[in-house]
């Protein structure tokens, strides 16, 4: 079974441009979960979808959305791109019920210049 | 805002060595996760605790759950460079979103 997959692995951006990163969950996970890991720092939640819809939202600005395809894949985008956004982009993918952990891709880093 | 606190944020060891790794909460939670991280990859779930008291093992690692559903710990026997990575907890405190706590380094030296 593929597990989730994230692409690209490494993206470098210009301040002001705007970042696009993609997850496929395993198949099978409706819900996509997005993550922010900065350098030596915790898991921020970023986004929550699932079945195409956005269900939750962390302490983000706007500028960071989303959005979940009907085969359940999911993109992330970072609009105006600061260098604070430099960071590790995780994705996770999680099955029914509340005691199953959620997977996660190996990330993208995005680093912003 | 549910925060949780891990400690010790850093720890160097030398192979061979026990260690124990805390994770604390001010709310009680239904259940909790315990991941792994090395660089460069993405957390992967060791095991996920429910009971109050339960106590879980994984080959040399044991997990523990508080009795009052508000910490837990992780204690590695014998431990070995392989065991080297970002540890942590995670808890979903009811909002569907996973919460995960502020980790442990751990570095195992030969």
């Amino acid at each position: 079974e593929a597990g989730v997959t994230q692409s690209p692995t490494h993206l470098i951006k210009t301040r002001g441009q705007q970042a696009t990163l993609r997850c496929s969950p395993i198949s099978g996970h409706t819900s996509v979960y997005w993550y922010q890991q900065a350098l030596g720092l915790g898991l921020q939640f970023l986004l929550w979808y699932d079945e195409g819809e956005e269900r939750n939202r962390g302490n983000f600005p706007p500028r960071f959305s989303g959005r979940q395809f009907p085969n359940y894949s999911s993109e992330l985008n970072v609009n105006a791109l600061e260098l604070e956004d430099s960071a590790l982009y995780l994705c996770a993918s999680r099955g029914q019920g509340e005691l199953y952990g959620y997977t996660f891709g190996s990330g993208t880093r995005l680093t912003v210049v | 805002t549910q925060l949780l606190e891990q400690s010790p944020q850093f720890l160097s060891i030398q192979e061979g060595e026990n260690l124990t790794v805390y994770c604390n909460s001010s709310s009680v939670f239904s259940s909790l996760q315990w991941y792994r991280q090395e660089p460069g990859e993405g957390p992967v779930l060791l095991v996920t605790v429910v009971t109050g008291g339960e106590v879980k093992k994984l080959k040399r690692l044991t997990f523990q759950f508080g009795d009052a559903r508000k910490d837990s710990s992780l204690h590695i026997t014998a431990a070995q460079t392989g065991d080297t990575g970002l540890y942590l907890c995670a808890v979903n405190f009811g909002n569907e979103k996973l919460t995960f706590g502020t980790g442990t380094r751990l570095t195992i030296i030969p």
